[in-house]
């Protein structure tokens, strides 16, 4: 069954300190994206960061860069220097090739960071 | 600025009656999605389209229906609401995967409708 599992349902952290989110993914699709979503409370869905499967390399985006384990099939995010602004909501989500060619995203659970002063 | 636009932030209905929840996207994308959000649950897929008048089920279709009579326009119905349905409601758009390239699709996302029925 293809799936995007967060088990972290909240999470706290220093303001300057690095924190890491998890997520694991499973899929049959030698050919898949994976993205990292921000909800603040305001409601939007904001882009951070997007690993294709046969990027050799791990993504970075300024402070977010994702942990890409292939053969454990996990995509973390690591948030470097966190700030208070990065409270919010974070989403691991995975695109799947659609029949027609569509790709639909799959969504994880979510964590709730929290970073305190 | 590129942008989803759904027409309702908060709407309140009452049981029974047929809602419908608008989604308006002005960047030219072929795909566009319905979602809802539910607390431990995620976003869940409910309906998608890929072209005018095409649309496909998601993971939770029971209940609704769609309409995508424009490319522009993705319209979300509940036929008869129920409390079940009291959720945030998530719209998105993205481009059409073209053979071989790997982008990020342009995934974009409206602000949300959070629908409470009573």
């Amino acid at each position: 069954a293809q799936k995007i599992t967060q088990t972290q349902p909240g999470m706290f952290v220093q303001e300057k300190e690095a924190v890491t989110l998890d997520c694991t993914y499973d899929t049959s699709d030698p050919s898949y994206g994976l993205f990292w979503y921000k909800q603040p409370s305001s409601g939007e869905m904001i882009f951070l960061i997007y690993q294709g499967s046969y990027d050799q390399q791990n993504a970075t985006e300024g402070r977010y860069s994702l942990n890409f384990q292939k053969a454990r099939k996990s995509a973390n995010l690591v948030i470097s220097a966190s700030q208070l602004g990065d409270s919010a909501m974070y989403f691991c989500a995975m695109r799947l090739r659609g029949s027609s060619n569509t790709g639909k995203l799959i969504f994880g659970q979510g964590t709730t960071l929290q970073v305190k002063p | 600025d590129v942008k989803v636009t759904q027409s309702s932030r908060y709407l309140v209905k009452r049981t029974g009656e047929k809602v419908f929840l608008e989604c308006v996207q002005d960047m030219d994308h072929e795909n566009m999605f319905w979602y809802r959000q539910d607390p431990g649950l995620g976003l869940r897929l409910i309906y998608f389209s890929y072209d005018v008048k095409m649309k496909e089920k998601g993971d939770i279709p029971e209940g609704y229906s769609v309409s995508r009579e424009k490319k522009e326009r993705f319209s979300l119905i509940l036929e008869s609401a129920s409390t079940n349905q009291t959720s945030m409601y998530l719209c998105a758009s993205s481009l059409w995967a073209r053979t071989g390239v790997f982008t990020n699709y342009g995934y974009t996302f409206g602000s949300g409708t959070r629908l409470t029925v009573v």
